[in-house]
């Protein structure tokens, strides 16, 4: 089925350590994002990407790097986990220019616990 | 300061009960997104709304763009209905597809 699909669902990292979340959606979409979701705070926003080779910041992009070396992959890593990381993060993907007509595609999202 | 605001934040139900959830922004938009997330799951888009009402199934949504305000109604409620329910509102920017998201109603629809 077309859609988004994130690896892995569930994670716990250790203070320190280092991973790589992958993001790989199937609809040709030009645009990806990296969310967080956090209790009471609702999504934010980590980075975007416009286009395959390019990615931007968004709010809260401190502690993390993406890439977007294929168009349909978007990597997210921590290089050094920290506690302040444990969340739930969402991968979504859309088409350019044309969120007033069209919606996103998320995915299922990855738990992530630093201990 | 929120430009996107829900209420209420919980809300627990009788099956069978007419739910709604409201939303409130403060940003100039053209139109206006309904979330799902169930329990462990991933996050579905119901509706995007730029005028009027829409409905699908037992969900209806309507906006007033003049008023800046959004609801989200569920009629004849299920256990199945359970799940957040997030608005969001797109932002100005120029750059990226881009939302301002409510931090979500908890839904809970009790047999």
């Amino acid at each position: 089925n077309a859609g988004v699909t994130q690896t892995p669902k569930f994670r716990v990292l250790k203070t320190g350590q280092s991973m790589t979340l992958l993001c790989a959606q199937d609809m040709n979409h030009e645009y990806m994002y990296w969310y967080r979701q956090d209790p009471g705070m609702g999504l934010r926003l980590i980075h975007y990407s416009v286009g395959e080779g390019t990615t931007a910041k968004g709010e809260v992009p401190d502690g993390y790097n993406v890439s977007r070396l294929k168009k349909q992959n978007f990597l997210l890593g921590l290089e050094s986990a920290a506690p302040s990381q444990t969340s739930v993060y969402f991968c979504a993907s859309s088409y350019p220019a044309d969120r007033s007509r069209r919606g996103y595609t998320f995915g299922s999202g990855t738990r992530l616990t630093v201990v | 300061k929120n430009e996107v605001e829900q209420s209420p934040q919980n809300l627990t139900a009788q099956e069978g009960e007419f739910i709604t959830i409201n939303c409130s922004y403060s940003v100039g938009i053209s139109a206006l997104h309904w979330l799902q997330q169930h329990p462990g799951g991933g996050i579905v888009s119901l509706f995007m709304l730029s005028s009027g009402k829409k409905k699908h199934g037992r969900l209806i949504a309507t906006i007033n763009i003049q008023e800046k305000h959004s609801s989200l109604h569920i009629t004849a409620s299920h256990p199945r209905d359970s799940a957040v329910y997030i608005c969001a509102a797109p932002t100005p920017s120029n750059t990226g597809n881009q939302f301002y998201f409510g931090t979500g109603t908890s839904l809970t629809v009790i047999p």
